[in-house]
């Protein structure tokens, strides 16, 4: 079975500039959360998708935003980067019943570097 | 505000130690917890996860969780430098899991 996919796997944009990042989740499942790595601030919840629907969402700006489409698939746009937004984004799939029967389990990440 | 707390590190032992990685959480509803390595440079891949009292064993790791003191740890036995990595423990928390900060393990040969 594939695992999570997230495409690209790295990023240089320029501030002000948008991005969109991609994931795609093991078949089957139907939550996708996305995360924010830094070093500082370890694994920050962004937002998490189960059947085309946000169920919750971190404390990020308004400038961070996703979707999930009908395949499960999803994207994260950031608009009018930040310096600050340069991090690994995670994107976790799982089945998404919440509990030990729906661990996480995490894509490559894209590594953005905002200039 | 479901909180999960770790010691950040490092935690340096030799090659063939014990590694005891220990993790607390604020929220004594939280019925599982999960186990994740981060190797620098890369995401974070499941380890193992424990949901009862007590010890569960897989290989050289063993997870035990004591839910009265909102306790729970990850031993690796026979420690090897490949071990060397980032321990994230983390508990399900709605529908999004909430994640310890992580601690840095050093296995020196």
């Amino acid at each position: 079975k594939a695992g999570v996919t997230q495409t690209p796997r790295y990023l240089i944009k320029t501030r002000g500039q948008q991005v969109t990042l991609s994931c795609s989740p093991i078949s089957g499942h139907r939550s996708v959360s996305w995360y924010q790595q830094t070093p500082g601030q370890g694994l920050q919840f962004l937002f998490e998708y189960f059947s085309e629907t946000q169920r919750n969402k971190g404390n990020f700006p308004g400038r961070f935003s996703g979707r999930q489409f009908s395949n499960s698939r999803s994207e994260m746009n950031v608009s009018t980067l930040e310096l600050g937004d340069s991090a690994l984004y995670l994107c976790a799939s799982s089945l998404g019943s919440g509990d030990y029967n729906s661990p996480l389990h995490f894509g490559n990440g894209t590594r953005l570097t905002v200039t | 505000q479901k909180e999960v707390e770790q010691n950040s590190g490092p935690l340096s032992v030799p090659e063939g130690a014990i590694a005891s990685l220990n993790c607390t959480y604020s929220d004594r509803g939280s019925q599982s917890f999960f186990w994740y390595r981060q190797y620098s440079g890369k995401s974070p891949e499941l380890i193992m996860f424990i949901y009862s009292n007590g010890d569960k064993e897989d290989g050289r790791f063993t997870a035990q969780l004591n839910k009265a003191s909102q306790y729970v740890s990850l031993l690796i036995r026979d420690s090897q430098p490949s071990d060397s990595a980032t321990y994230l423990c983390a508990a399900p928390g709605g529908q999004n899991f909430v994640f310890g900060p992580g601690t840095r393990l050093s296995v020196l040969p």
